[in-house]
């Protein structure tokens, strides 16, 4: 059975770093690619990016390039999502997918909490 | 403002059927294959519809897709309380900064 766990609930201040995660199982990590996907409070979905993490290959959204690091450790079936300086704006809930293509599997999302 | 168009709201009564479109371009919906996702309130996305009109194994046949040119379309019959959620739709842009691209989403309510 395909999972994807994703790490918990976040708060964090203006101007913190943060990294959450996605562990994926019951399907080969490394041959798929797994995309991030934000949910703004009350809003639609946007794709981010998206990594295949058998050689790292990224690919990020011109709205998100910069502004986070996609990675994944393919030893461990995880991928990841990391800000260095959380904005008030980044407030959402992420979700991490796998991209079959489409997205046929989602983590649960975690959800991030920037305030001061 | 999404590259996918959709209507932000859809409503019908229970057994009655309700049709959500997906307006795109020629570098995106014109294409490619478009899916379709139900989020549940409080949930993730789950995908609904994938290749344009093709159902992941547990969907029932309630739910079917179509697409023609640049436009896609769900159709959900015989409609039960517990189909009340978002909808989007999605597919591949093949533009300069290609990419996965969402609609805005419908909220779908059963009256």
């Amino acid at each position: 059975e395909v999972q994807l766990m994703q790490s918990g609930a976040e708060v964090k201040k203006p101007g913190e770093s943060l990294k959450i995660s996605c562990k994926a199982s019951g399907y080969s990590f490394s041959s798929y690619w797994i995309g991030w996907v934000r949910q703004m409070p009350g809003k639609g979905l946007e794709w981010m990016g998206i990594i295949y993490p058998g050689d790292s290959d990224i690919t990020y959204s011109p709205s998100f390039q910069g502004q986070v690091t996609i990675s994944a450790d393919k030893s461990i079936n995880t991928a990841y999502l990391q800000w260095s300086s959380l904005k008030a704006s980044d407030t959402a809930m992420y979700y991490c997918a796998r991209l079959l293509p489409p997205f046929d599997f989602w983590g649960q999302g975690t959800l991030v909490t920037v305030s001061s | 403002q999404s590259v996918l168009t959709q209507p932000p709201s859809v409503s019908a009564a229970p057994g009655q059927k309700v049709t959500i479109s997906c307006s795109g371009s020629s570098s995106d919906i014109g294409n490619n294959f478009v899916s379709w996702y139900q989020q549940l309130p409080g949930t993730a996305p789950k995908l609904l519809i994938y290749g344009n009109n093709k159902r992941p194994s547990g969907i029932p046949d309630r739910f079917s897709g179509s697409k023609s040119g640049t436009s896609a379309t769900l159709d959900i019959t015989g409609l039960q309380t517990g189909d009340e959620a978002d909808y989007y739709c999605g597919t591949w842009d093949s533009s300069l900064s290609a990419g996965r691209v969402f609609g805005g989403g419908t909220k779908l309510t059963v009256l």
